[in-house]
């Protein structure tokens, strides 16, 4: 059965200091790995698709990469709209139904 | 931008009765369905929906529960008669099935269910 974790649970940060966040995976067979942001009260937000180990892709202050067992979502400079709870998921084979983490819940301080 | 659209936003309910909850996925979206995430736990999944039926559904997914899409763009989860275990967010999603980005799900903004 597919497996997510993610570290840390929260995370608060003064707004322009760069941290990572962590998601850890155990899957039978790697078909994607996805990151959301949530924000309180709403569904998740697509943010990035990673396919392959060494993949990159960025969106603003965040940037999301991939190896065999992790992905780290790296913010640079945060400001105090990046809070919010990112989430990674990974899809299963077949449906594609997606086995997500706890989340990371990010609290950037002004 | 295309997004995929819940109603109702939040439906209060006595123990017992029945709710449906409507979703209207992206219009060339192939693939849909339901998530549920209760109150401070992960999002998980309930049951995926291709070609008019049930292509995989959770233990979560018990005899009290149904889908059906009614027509070309409604999308429904009935739960026939609600329990208090039932609260909680719930999540409609679809996905284009086809292409380089065949797998990436696109949410709603969710109903959330309280049950008294």
């Amino acid at each position: 059965e597919d497996q997510v974790t993610q570290s840390p649970e929260a995370l608060r940060l003064q707004e322009g200091e760069s941290s990572s966040l962590n998601c850890s995976y155990t899957v039978s067979g790697l078909r994607g790995l996805f990151w959301y942001r949530q924000d309180p009260g709403k569904g998740p937000e697509f943010l990035f698709t990673l396919y392959s180990a060494g993949e990159e892709k960025e969106k603003e202050r965040l940037k999301a990469t991939l190896t065999k067992k992790e992905s780290f979502l790296h913010i640079t400079a945060p400001k105090p709209e990046d809070s919010a709870t990112y989430l990674c998921a990974v899809p299963n084979f077949g449906n594609e139904k997606l086995t997500f983490g706890t989340g990371t819940r990010l609290t950037i301080i002004p | 931008e295309p997004e995929v659209t819940q109603t109702p936003s939040h439906q209060v309910t006595q123990m017992g009765q029945e709710v449906i909850l409507r979703c209207v996925p992206i219009s060339n979206h192939l693939y849909f369905y339901w998530y549920r995430q209760i109150l401070g736990q992960k999002v998980e999944f309930l049951v995926s929906f291709y070609n008019n039926e049930i292509s995989e559904k959770s233990e979560i997914f018990d005899d009290q529960f149904s889908v059906e899409r009614p027509d070309g763009s409604n999308f429904t989860l009935k739960i026939r008669s609600t329990k208090l275990e039932d609260s909680a967010m719930y999540f409609c999603a679809s996905r284009l099935a086809v292409g380089r980005s065949y797998n990436e799900q696109f949410f709603g903004p969710g109903t959330r269910l309280t049950v008294l």
